[in-house]
């Protein structure tokens, strides 16, 4: 089965943990990017990556890193300066051009308690 | 900043009634998609429209890129129950390098 995979679907932290969540495709896109949802407002653009070791701020990077070693990994790590984590984060990635249509993984609810 | 706002941000209709929802941008878009977004789901990517006056049909779904390439609609003949969830235009700048999602209508259908 060709898609995108995150895990886990739920994420508990304590404040002040650093998480990592995990993002996977095997589309061969080389394009991915990295959202944050949360209640009542649109995806908003935390990280994205055009290609294998090279990745640009989005809208809302502050408190957030992520790496991209592998055309297929995007993970993202959600670290203590970042002043309001709990949110549903979603994986896309595409094919082509940057912002092509893109395909989402089922996404990560982190609650940070 | 880039904004992209949708209205309405709820709308409740009856089986068999039309739906439209607006999407606008303070700025010129390259392009606009629609995804749609079911209840604990993810985004599913709907259409692209690239040209100004844009026009794209899906079976009961009608999309139009305005003619400024500023705003944009997705209109829904006849909804069916399987038409619930939230429905997001998103584009990209035509000055810069950023993606922007629109805050979304949720659509409710009462069968």
């Amino acid at each position: 089965d060709g898609g995108i995979t995150q895990s886990p679907k739920y994420l508990f932290r304590k404040e002040g943990q650093n998480v990592t969540l995990s993002c996977e495709q095997n589309l061969n896109h080389d394009a991915m990017y990295w959202y944050r949802q949360d209640p009542g407002q649109g995806l908003r653009l935390i990280y994205y990556s055009q290609i294998v070791n090279d990745f640009q701020k989005g809208d809302i990077a502050e408190g957030y890193s992520v790496s991209r070693e592998k055309k297929e990994s995007f993970p993202l790590t959600v670290t203590s300066a970042q002043k309001n984590p709990t949110a549903f984060y979603l994986c896309a990635s595409s094919i082509g051009n940057l912002y092509n249509e893109q395909f989402f993984g089922p996404g990560t609810r982190l609650t940070v308690l | 900043g880039q904004q992209v706002m949708q209205i309405p941000q709820y709308q409740h209709v009856q089986e068999g009634e039309d739906f439209t929802t607006y999407c606008n941008s303070s700025t010129t878009l390259s392009n606009i998609q629609w995804y749609k977004q079911r209840p604990g789901g993810h985004p599913v990517f709907l259409i692209q429209l690239v040209k100004s006056g844009e026009v794209k049909k899906q079976k009961r779904l009608t999309f139009q890129f305005g003619e400024a390439k500023k705003n944009s609609s997705l209109h829904i003949t006849a909804t069916q129950t399987t038409d619930v969830g939230t429905y997001f235009c998103a584009g990209d700048s035509n000055t810069g390098n950023q993606f922007y999602f629109g805050t979304g209508t949720s659509l409710t259908v009462i069968p």
